[in-house]
C-alpha cells in the first residue's frame, strides 16, 4: 500500500545546479500538488495539477517547473537551484470529490549550498 | 486573501493534561476547515475536518468546532498521550465551489507530551 512516494528523501545541491524531485501515487488520484515547508511559515503551495496534462501555479511558483504526463507522476524540477530553495518539499494528492483530504508523501529535504 | 493563524508553539504538556490549540481564520465565502497532524519523520495526515458552521469534527479523541461568529476552529483533547506528540496544522479550503485544490495552512504548532 504505497500511497504517495517521493524520491529522493535527502539531497544536497550547489547553487545553480538543477534537479528533479519525483512524486508518484498509486491511488488513481486526479489532483496532485507540491508544497514547501519552511520554519515559521507553514506549508506553501508551489504548483498543482487537476489531471494529466493540466498544471497551474500556486503561491510560490518561481524557480520551479512541473509537468503531468500521466495520472501517477508529478515531478518537480528546480531549474537553477538557489539557497532560498533550501526547504522540505511535500507532494500531495487527492480525489476530485472535494473532501479536503490530501494524502502526503514523506517529504524530500533539499539543501542548496 | 485567505489566511490561517495558529497559536505559536512549542506547547509542552504532561500526559493526561487537557489540550487546546487555537486557530482563527480569514476567508471570503464559506471555507471548509481542517486539522492535519505531522508525526516525526512523516508527511501530514488529515486529523479531522468540518465543512460548515457549527459542524464538529472529531477523530482519535480530538475535537474541533467550526465557529463562524468567531472565525475559529480550535483543536481540543481531554487527555493527551505521549503518542500525540507531533506538529499540528490548521488549514482551510477556498470553499465548496473550489474544493480542496488550494489548501491554506497555518504555520503549525509543535506539541510535546511528557510522561
Amino acid at each position: 500500500n504505497a500511497g504517495v512516494t517521493q524520491t529522493p528523501k535527502f539531497q544536497v545541491l550547489k547553487t545553480g545546479q538543477s534537479m528533479t524531485l519525483q512524486c508518484a501515487q498509486d491511488m488513481n488520484h486526479e489532483y496532485m500538488s507540491w508544497y514547501r515547508q519552511d520554519p515559521g511559515m507553514g506549508l506553501r503551495l508551489i504548483h498543482y495539477s487537476v489531471g494529466a496534462g493540466i498544471t497551474d501555479q500556486g503561491e510560490v511558483p518561481n524557480g520551479y517547473n512541473v509537468s503531468r504526463s500521466t495520472t501517477e507522476d508529478f515531478p518537480l524540477r528546480l531549474l537553477s537551484a538557489a539557497p532560498s530553495q533550501t526547504s522540505v518539499y511535500f507532494c500531495a494528492s487527492s480525489r476530485t470529490t472535494r473532501t479536503g483530504e490530501l494524502f502526503f508523501g514523506e517529504g524530500s529535504r533539499l539543501t542548496v549550498l | 486573501g485567505n489566511s490561517v493563524t495558529q497559536m505559536e508553539g512549542p506547547v509542552t504538556l504532561s500526559e493526561e493534561a487537557f489540550l487546546t490549540i487555537n486557530c482563527t481564520y480569514t476567508a471570503t465565502g464559506y471555507p471548509s476547515l481542517f486539522w492535519y497532524v505531522q508525526y516525526p519523520g512523516e508527511g501530514l495526515q488529515l486529523l479531522l475536518k468540518a465543512t460548515k458552521a457549527d459542524d464538529k469534527g472529531s477523530n482519535k479523541g480530538f475535537e474541533a468546532t467550526y465557529r463562524k461568529e468567531t472565525t475559529s476552529f480550535h483543536l481540543e483533547k481531554g487527555s493527551v498521550q505521549v503518542s500525540d506528540s507531533a506538529v499540528y496544522f490548521c488549514a482551510l479550503s477556498e470553499g465548496s465551489n473550489f474544493g480542496n485544490e488550494k489548501l491554506t495552512f497555518g504555520t503549525g504548532t509543535r506539541l510535546t507530551i511528557i510522561p
